[in-house]
């Protein structure tokens, strides 16, 4: 099992609908998560992280945890078509390491008018 | 200047040569990691740095990768006798390192490798 993987895609959704992305990960990198949005040849750019079960919210967006489902997803409601990018998935370990994330393949969304 | 930078953007390379990318990462924080991407994937961590020592590095990362963090501050990656197979974005990131409940990664705009 990789250690992070993300659903494939590409996933396309028409403007105004909720996009769903989702995330599986192993113990390995069971601390914390993360989700960055990276447009076609550009970095990564961080939309949220999170910690703890539960749901946290920012604007728009809506990242769940669920650690007994070893499970992250992200939700984008009211997409538009400037959320079209490749969405990443990433997880780190506790102790030391703490900071050293180890990423899934991405998730390509579109957003159709 | 608030965000991570890097220099060059973009370098191309003849198979052989030695490569050398630079990372300024943002004022205060105090770890700074490399991440290598190849097209389609996600980034894969090479090393890390908390201030000047150097904590971790990636068993897939050849003895032709070396990278320094002199007194703290910026960070340089050096690839000897390049590859092909080297040719990825090399992506930077800064962080304040505050424990794992606080230390969210910022990235730089990356530097594009290909090598000839």
């Amino acid at each position: 099992q990789k250690e992070v993987e993300q659903n494939s895609g590409p996933l396309s959704v028409p403007e105004g609908a909720i996009a769903s992305l989702n995330c599986t990960y192993s113990d390995r990198v069971s601390q914390s998560f993360f989700w960055y949005r990276q447009y076609s040849g550009k970095s990564p750019e961080l939309i949220m992280s999170i910690y703890s079960n539960g749901d946290k919210e920012d604007g728009r967006f809506t990242a769940q945890l669920n650690k007994a489902s070893q499970y992250v997803s992200l939700l984008i409601r009211d997409s538009q078509p400037s959320d079209s990018a490749t969405y990443l998935c990433a997880g780190a370990a506790g102790g030391t390491s703490y900071g050293k994330l180890t990423f899934g393949q991405g998730t390509i969304l579109t957003v159709h008018p | 200047d608030t965000g991570v930078s890097q220099d060059p953007r973009h370098k191309i390379t003849k198979r052989g040569q030695n490569v050398t990318f630079r990372c300024d990462p943002i004022s205060e924080h105090n770890r700074l990691y490399w991440y290598r991407q190849t097209l389609g994937q996600g980034p894969e961590f090479l090393t890390y740095f908390q201030n000047e020592a150097q904590l971790e590095k990636s068993r897939l990362l050849s003895d032709r990768f070396s990278a320094e963090r002199p007194k703290g501050s910026f960070s340089t990656l050096e690839i000897q006798r390049t590859e092909q197979g080297d040719s990825a974005m090399y992506l930077c990131a800064s962080s304040l390192g505050g424990g794992p409940y606080t230390d969210t990664q910022y990235f730089g705009p990356g530097t594009r490798l290909t090598v000839l």
